[in-house]
Parts: structure tokens; C-alpha cells; sequence
């Protein structure tokens, strides 16, 4: 089972900040099955990359993904009130578990 | 538009089972694969299993295996998650989720159902 670290557990930013945020896979991933996911309280996660570098349907260009082998990132350009939130990432290759790591909390300084 | 409901919170005691309904719309139901994700309170996300309603055979995550049965039934468009021999750590929000792309277990999800609570206690 590939096991994924995320860092920092939480990161304090105000509104503007650029947000780097990792996530570290036990294993070597293929760039193609990392996804990124943003959950606010009482919701659902909400998909934002997938393929380690692809933004899904809606999701705004502030948001990028970056990566490859074990170590990926995502990037918040300039953060906004409504990004702060949980995030997660998500391996899904080869075969199941599709594992997602701990998380990182996003909250404002 | 894709939407996925599910079933309503549910109380159990320890050693019973529960099973979680996932009904969805909008979409092709039989080709996505459907997987099943936990989060207890106040941690993170795990995935448990998950389903591709035309091929039938489910996968599980290790940790579940033998207390889960995942099923579809393509007819109504539902997918099932029953967890069995339930104690208080399976306390937590079950969601369904469906896979990005069709026929293909290895995508991202990109659509979610609204949760299920399932509280475990005596």
C-alpha cells in the first residue's frame, strides 16, 4: 500500500499569499494518478487536480499541480477567503487501495 | 448534471451491520466506477472499496476486507455499501463517490454524494 505524507499539517497565510503545500508518496507514483481535493467543513471533498497537473471542470487557474515519482505539490497563487480549507491528495494507480494522505489544513493567519 | 444521494444517518449498536444507498442521477451509472470513502470525526479521508457496475466485481481496501460488501444494482441505479461487525471506530461520515472517467478504476473522483452518518454505540 503506497503510504502518502503530507506537509506542513497546517499552514497559516492571509488572503493574497502564495500557498505551497506537498504531499510525499512512500513509493513512486505515476504522475498521471495524483489528484488533489479541497473539503470545507460539513462538505464534501471537492476534486481540483487530477493527474497530478490537471484542473478540473470549474476549478481557477490559481490553482496549479505540479509533480512526478514521489514528491508532488500543489500551489495556491494567490489565496482567496474561500480557499481556506482542508486539502488532500489522492493516489489512485495500479491497483487498489487509492490511498489519500493525512491532509493540510489551510487556515487564515 | 451528475448527482449522487444517499441514505439517511443511521444509529448501530456494536457487533450489527449497516448498509448505505447511494442512488444516482444525471449521468451513465453502469460505466463509473463507485467508491466508498470514510472519515471519522475529525480526521482525514480513507478509501474503502469501490465498485464498476458493469463488470460487477467490487475491490476492497485491506483494512475492510471481509466486514464490507460493496454491490450496484444498474436497474435503479444505486449503489450499496454494507459494513458489518461494526464497533464505535467505524463511527463516521461514509461518503460514494464517482470516478471521473468511464470503464476506469484508475481516475480521480469528481462527483460526491452528501455524506452518510453512521454513528456507532451502545
Amino acid at each position: 500500500e503506497i503510504v502518502l505524507t503530507q506537509s506542513p499539517g497546517t499552514l497559516s497565510l492571509s488572503p493574497g499569499e502564495r500557498a505551497t503545500l506537498s504531499c510525499r508518496a512512500s513509493q513512486s507514483v505515476s504522475s498521471f494518478y495524483l489528484a488533489w481535493y479541497q473539503q470545507k467543513p460539513g462538505q464534501a471533498p471537492r476534486l481540483l487536480i487530477y493527474g497530478a497537473s490537471s484542473r478540473a471542470t470549474g476549478i481557477p487557474d490559481r490553482f496549479s499541480g505540479s509533480g512526478s515519482g514521489t514528491d508532488f505539490t500543489l500551489t495556491i497563487s494567490r489565496l482567496e477567503p474561500e480557499d481556506f480549507a482542508v486539502y488532500y491528495c489522492q493516489q489512485y494507480g495500479g491497483s487498489p487501495p487509492f490511498t489519500f494522505g493525512q491532509g493540510t489544513k489551510l487556515e487564515i493567519k | 448534471q451528475v448527482q449522487l444521494v444517499q441514505s439517511g444517518a443511521e444509529v448501530k449498536k456494536p457487533g450489527s451491520s449497516v448498509k448505505v444507498s447511494c442512488k444516482a442521477s444525471g449521468g451513465t451509472f453502469s460505466s463509473y466506477a463507485i467508491s466508498w470513502v470514510r472519515q471519522a470525526p475529525r480526521q482525514g479521508l480513507e478509501w474503502m472499496g469501490g465498485i464498476i457496475p458493469i463488470f460487477g466485481t467490487a475491490n476492497y481496501a485491506q483494512k475492510f476486507q471481509g466486514r464490507v460488501t460493496i454491490t450496484a444494482d444498474k436497474s435503479t441505479s444505486t449503489a450499496y455499501m454494507e459494513l458489518s461487525s461494526l464497533r464505535s471506530e467505524d463511527t463516521g461520515v461514509y461518503y460514494c463517490a464517482r470516478g471521473r472517467a468511464a470503464y476506469n478504476w484508475n481516475d480521480a473522483v469528481d462527483y460526491w454524494g452528501q455524506g452518510t452518518l453512521v454513528i456507532v454505540s451502545s
